[in-house]
């Protein structure tokens, strides 16, 4: 168990609607990414928040939205969504730049279905 | 921008025999760390070993190796005494040193044990 949770697990949605995912980091962890991984392909970075500000962006959709709250968990907001949106969504967090080792530790996944 | 390339899409070994995965990556930065995580079919993604670019003593977790080869940007893991266990997506992954930026994940390799 790494300590990041995700909300849900699955989601089946249809087409033109809107989902939202949630994750929590690692107690500590201030930093959030968010990574889409299309069927057995590598994972993509979307978007990376880190105390409440958005520090990074990947090849995000304007579809896609995202943001860290003030208790430091995040949401993934996709609308419109299409049948290419089907992926599974991690949620990773690390610690703080000094407090321990670079590295990021990634949640169970949310598999999203777009039917 | 990093690149990360894993040419081999698919491989096979037999239980207790030594397998190696390929990877090869592109940067113009200095300090960076090299991951290789394992995606069994609960799609979990699990660490298996990390490289500190600046080490230049190859890391070890138990049977998993790697031949790290900073100058060629070639970072093989080595899996000894195969277990059916293995089985799983592996994935080469590449952060740039400091505020534990995004990974750059490859495509990834399926390593199937046959018993």
């Amino acid at each position: 168990d790494s300590g990041v949770t995700q909300t849900p697990k699955h989601l089946i949605t249809a087409t033109g609607q809107r989902v939202t995912l949630r994750c929590s980091p690692r107690s500590g962890d201030l930093s959030v990414y968010w990574y889409q991984q299309s069927l057995d392909q590598g994972l993509q970075f979307l978007i990376q928040y880190y105390n409440g500000e958005e520090r990074a962006k990947g090849n995000i959709l304007e579809r896609f939205s995202a943001q860290q709250f003030p208790d430091l968990h995040s949401e993934l907001n996709l609308s419109s969504l299409e049948l290419g949106d089907s992926a599974l969504y991690f949620c990773a967090s690390s610690a703080p730049p000094g407090q321990g080792l670079d590295e990021q530790f990634f949640g169970p996944g949310t598999r999203l279905t777009v039917l | 921008a990093q690149t990360v390339t894993q040419s081999q899409p698919e491989m096979s070994v037999q239980e207790a025999e030594t397998v190696t995965l390929s990877c090869t990556y592109d940067t113009s930065e200095s300090n960076y760390y090299l991951f290789w995580y394992k995606q069994p079919p609960s799609r979990q993604m699990i660490l298996v070993i990390r490289q500190e670019a600046y080490k230049q003593q190859n890391a070890t977790e138990n049977r998993f190796s790697v031949n790290f080869q900073k100058a060629a940007k070639s970072f093989s893991l080595k899996i000894s005494d195969s277990q059916l266990g293995d089985t799983a997506m592996y994935f080469c992954a590449f952060m740039k040193q400091g505020n534990a930026g995004k990974s750059t994940f490859g495509d990834g390799t399926t390593l199937t044990v046959k018993p």
